[in-house]
């Protein structure tokens, strides 16, 4: 299985941050790597898929980057809607794993 | 609106069985692959399964901690997914999401994720 490993556990920010949140596979999943937004009590939400592509109606200060084992979400100025967990999961291979999640709270 | 409802959750002793539906909505649901995945009690997500459209043959896939135990299926003429659950443990407790699994091809490959996603409905598995 592909393990997906996730940095920092949490992040303390404020409002106008650029915040950076990296994920790590266990080995090479190339662009295979979607990321998610979740908010207490919600569902997950689709931010970007394939690596870097936005899902409609996501915000532009979101972007994500990398491959084969590195990648990176970064919000470019954090918003008050921002704080929340993010969970990247690869879909490279079965099973599908996520990394353990990114805290994201106010600073 | 797409849009993914599910229920059947409860409360289940140790060793019980529990089925789980997920009605979707607003999409053509026979072309669509759809997952299950869940997540206990502020811990992170895990997938659980999946399984796929006609055309690729209902196939189905399981994590280990649930192959064995737990059972995908779909109904296409009444656009449900269903997750039977079988000899249920208390690590089984969780809030568990179904999913739909959806493809583009931004540069050259087909990546699939999971683009809607319902609310969930809670499971505890407890004497």
């Amino acid at each position: 299985d592909v393990q997906m490993t996730q940095s920092p556990s949490s992040l303390s920010a404020s409002v106008g941050d650029r915040v950076t949140i990296t994920c790590r596979a266990s080995q090479s999943i190339s662009s295979f790597l979607n990321w998610y937004q979740q908010k207490p009590g919600e569902a997950p939400k689709l931010l970007i898929y394939a690596a870097f592509s936005l899902q409609s109606g996501v915000p532009s200060r979101f972007s994500g980057s990398g491959s084969g084992t590195d990648f990176t979400l970064t919000i470019s100025s954090l918003q008050p809607e921002d704080f929340a967990t993010y969970y990247c999961q690869q879909g490279y291979s079965t099973p599908w794993t996520f990394g353990q999640g990114t805290k994201v709270d106010v600073k | 609106e797409v849009q993914l409802v599910e229920s059947g959750g409860g409360l289940v002793q140790p060793g019980g069985s529990l089925k789980l539906s997920c009605a979707a909505s607003g999409f053509i649901f026979s072309d669509s692959a759809m997952h299950w995945v869940r997540q206990s009690s502020g811990k992170g997500l895990e997938w659980v399964g999946r399984i796929r459209s006609k055309a690729n043959s209902y196939a189905t896939a399981y994590a280990a901690s649930v192959k064995g135990r737990f059972t995908i299926s779909r109904d296409d003429s009444n656009n449900t997914a269903y997750l039977q659950m079988n000899s249920l443990k208390t690590e089984d407790t969780a809030v568990y999401y179904c999913t739909r699994l959806v493809g583009a091809k931004p540069f050259g490959y087909y990546y699939y994720y999971m683009d809607v996603w319902g609310k969930g409905t809670t499971v505890t598995v407890s004497s």
